[in-house]
């Protein structure tokens, strides 16, 4: 079973900030929190990654609670490319951790 | 990042035939993949983990002798679909975690495998 729940779509306005909320309640200590979309018919592509602090780069933020048992990925300024399956997930940061996926987040950015 | 690649990226073959899909880390060794099943419009299903030098780890429900997993290398996992039939038709993908020293832990994934039995 996936570790992590997410809202089945969200819409955003081009040019706006999507935010994208991810429950993780039973996370382990050793598990970080990965983001990845996915493009139709495409593998899967790495946004960001966190322990417990915030953390941002090129592409996005992460915002991470401080129970972390939830997390949000910040588009800052979504552009129509940004149309895809955001998918949230847990794992520990070694080679054997296994990865779960949920259903994701359908983020569709409008004109 | 670190790129995965997967050959070939679309395959059609006839029932009963045996298809081979193969997954390469280019530029880092991979001693763990990870690989996938996804159905249209589904999320990613975990099938198997597969371990350099040894057997591969498959999920429950899974069948070991239908998907034949080997790992022979440090940058080389193939996925056989033996026998394949229409239900076998699917998006397969892998993935290598980058970890250890200098890693931090991420997936990537190859550019996924469509197949296509009829």
């Amino acid at each position: 079973d996936a570790k992590t729940t997410q809202p089945t779509s969200m819409d955003c306005a081009e040019g706006r900030a999507a935010n994208l909320p991810c429950n993780h309640s039973t996370i382990s200590g050793n598990e970080y929190v990965y983001w990845y979309r996915q493009i139709h018919s495409q593998g899967p592509q790495y946004i960001i990654h966190g322990l417990k602090n915030n953390e941002t780069n090129e592409m996005a933020s992460l915002i991470i609670t401080e129970d972390r048992k939830s997390s949000t990925l910040i588009l800052p300024h979504a552009t129509l490319r940004d149309t895809a399956v955001y998918y949230c997930i847990v794992r520990p940061n070694t080679n054997a951790g296994k990865s779960t996926f949920g259903d994701g987040t359908t983020l569709t950015v409008k004109p | 990042g670190a790129v995965v690649s997967q050959h070939p990226s679309r395959v059609i073959c006839k029932s009963g035939t045996s298809v081979k899909i193969e997954c390469r880390s280019l530029d880092f060794q991979a001693t763990t993949m990870f690989w996938y099943r996804q159905f249209p419009k589904k999320s990613l299903m975990l099938m198997a983990t597969s371990n350099e030098g040894s057997k591969a780890t498959y999920e429950q429900g899974v069948e070991k002798d239908k998907f034949l997993i080997n790992h022979a290398s440090l940058t080389l996992s193939t996925l056989t679909v033996t026998s394949a039939h229409p239900e076998d038709s699917s998006f397969y993908i892998c993935s290598a975690p980058v970890s250890g020293a200098g890693g931090t832990g991420e997936l990537f994934f190859g550019e996924g495998s469509r197949l296509t039995v009829l």
